[in-house]
């Protein structure tokens, strides 16, 4: 089974400051990929960034980048640069193997609040 | 642009009740999913269906059904409402066989039962 944690329920940070938000996973497959997914207060869930395990570089996208420690098992997502508007749930999730249709499993999610 | 859309942003309905919530999507996705989101908790798959008419049951489907007859349309139903179905509700959809590929979500409805 795979199981994904998020063990911050909340984070602040200060406006132009870099944060960290912590993501580790457990798995026996050893195919599988690592989402980020942003949720602001108005609801919807917006796709931020993805990791495949064979992917030998860290994704990045813009403000974001996935610090990716495989051994670890581990896939932080790092905003460099904070704004106002990166206050928001966010939610780190597996894809499930291809014989599951690859469904994903979802943290509990780390709620950041960026202070001016 | 990819839309997934959910009838209700905000629904109240009644202890009993059988209640309908509706997602389309316009982007030609085979798979569709249904989640609830509860504060801590995360979100919990309810149901998976992977093409017109097929259905997995997720994590918590007691107490839900879901319904799959276009392949656009994904519903979901509470069969007889209760209190502690009050929550959030996200519908998402997603390529058929592409690991890679992230879901798209709707904005969420948030049901409250009384």
């Amino acid at each position: 089974a795979q199981k994904i944690t998020q063990t911050q329920p909340g984070m602040f940070v200060q406006e132009k400051e870099a944060v960290t938000l912590d993501c580790t996973y457990d798995t026996s497959d050893q195919s599988y990929g690592l989402f980020w997914y942003k949720q602001p207060s108005s609801g919807e869930m917006i796709f931020l960034i993805y990791q495949g395990s064979y992917d030998e570089q860290n994704a990045t996208e813009g403000r974001y980048s996935l610090n990716f420690q495989k051994a670890r098992k581990s896939a932080n997502l790092v905003i460099s640069a904070s704004q106002l508007g990166d206050s928001a749930m966010y939610f780190c999730a597996m894809r499930g193997p291809s014989g599951g249709s690859y469904i994903p499993t979802f943290g509990r999610g780390t709620s950041l609040i960026v202070h001016p | 642009d990819v839309k997934v859309t959910q009838s209700s942003r905000y629904l109240v309905k009644r202890t009993g009740e059988k209640v309908f919530l509706e997602c389309v999507q316009d982007m030609d996705h085979e798979n569709m999913f249904w989640y609830r989101q509860d504060p801590g908790l995360g979100l919990r798959l309810i149901y998976f269906s992977y093409d017109v008419k097929m259905k997995e049951k997720g994590d918590i489907p007691e107490g839900y059904s879901v319904s799959r007859e276009k392949k656009e349309r994904f519903s979901l139903i509470l069969e007889s409402a209760s209190t502690n179905q009050t929550s959030m509700y996200l519908c998402a959809s997603r390529t058929q066989g592409v690991g890679n590929q992230p879901q798209h979500f709707g904005d969420g409805t948030r049901l409250s039962i009384l």
